[in-house]
């Protein structure tokens, strides 16, 4: 069975600190695909990034940045120099790939993250 | 970007009423979905829909919920009977192919039974 687990369930930091939301995930999958969402509160599924199962190069884009271990089976995302923008409800997923594989997402519980100024 | 249409945004109903939610995915692609996200909870997959037939579907998409792609534009979710624990948002989505970036999301219905 496929999970997500975002054992962080609230997190509060204050303007310009850096932040990391974890996320760890079980799938019997070999190939898959792990993606992170941000919930603004207007509530609306922003899509930040997909990661390939078979890429563990981790990822820059900005002030995201997204460590993927496969050897923990964890993607974690780390947002430098926060700002008050950046509150929101993050999600991470999990996706199967193949044949078999509908493209469905396994989402996490979800993090809220609040950065005060 | 193209976007992922879904109307109305808000919709409220007495329970044991039946509700459509609509949806038009993007216009090139061929998978789509519905997903639910309950107040303060996660978003759950509910069902996914490829060459006009349901692909696979969850536990809670039981006999009270059906998919419809009735013109080759829209999506619908329907919902025979609406229960108070029916209420919630209620988002659509598609992609292209099954290996394609992203799934793109709608901005969502919320559906509040009364």
């Amino acid at each position: 069975a496929q999970k997500v687990t975002q054992a962080q369930t609230e997190i509060s930091v204050v303007e310009k600190e850096d932040v990391t939301l974890d996320c760890v995930y079980e799938t019997r999958d070999t190939t898959y695909y792990l993606f992170w969402y941000k919930q603004p509160p207007s509530g609306e599924l922003v899509f930040l990034i997909r990661r390939n199962s078979f890429d563990e190069q981790n990822e820059i884009s900005g002030r995201y940045s997204w460590n993927f271990q496969k050897s923990t089976s964890s993607f974690n995302f780390t947002i430098t120099a926060s700002q008050v923008v950046d509150s929101a409800v993050y999600f991470c997923a999990l996706s199967g790939v193949g044949s078999s594989n509908t493209g469905k997402l396994i989402f996490g519980q979800g993090t809220t993250l609040q950065v005060k100024p | 970007e193209p976007e992922v249409t879904q109307t109305p945004s808000h919709q409220v109903t007495q329970m044991g009423q039946e509700v459509i939610l609509r949806c038009v995915p993007i216009s090139n692609h061929l998978y789509f979905y519905w997903y639910r996200q309950i107040l303060g909870q996660k978003v759950e997959f509910l069902v996914s829909f490829y060459n006009n037939e349901i692909s696979e579907k969850s536990e809670i998409f039981d006999d009270q919920f059906s998919v419809e792609r009735p013109d080759g534009s829209n999506f619908t979710l329907k919902i025979r009977s609406t229960k108070l624990e029916d209420s919630a948002m209620y988002f659509c989505a598609s992609r292209r192919d099954r290996g394609q970036e992203k799934l793109f999301f709608g901005s969502g219905t919320q559906l509040s039974v009364l």
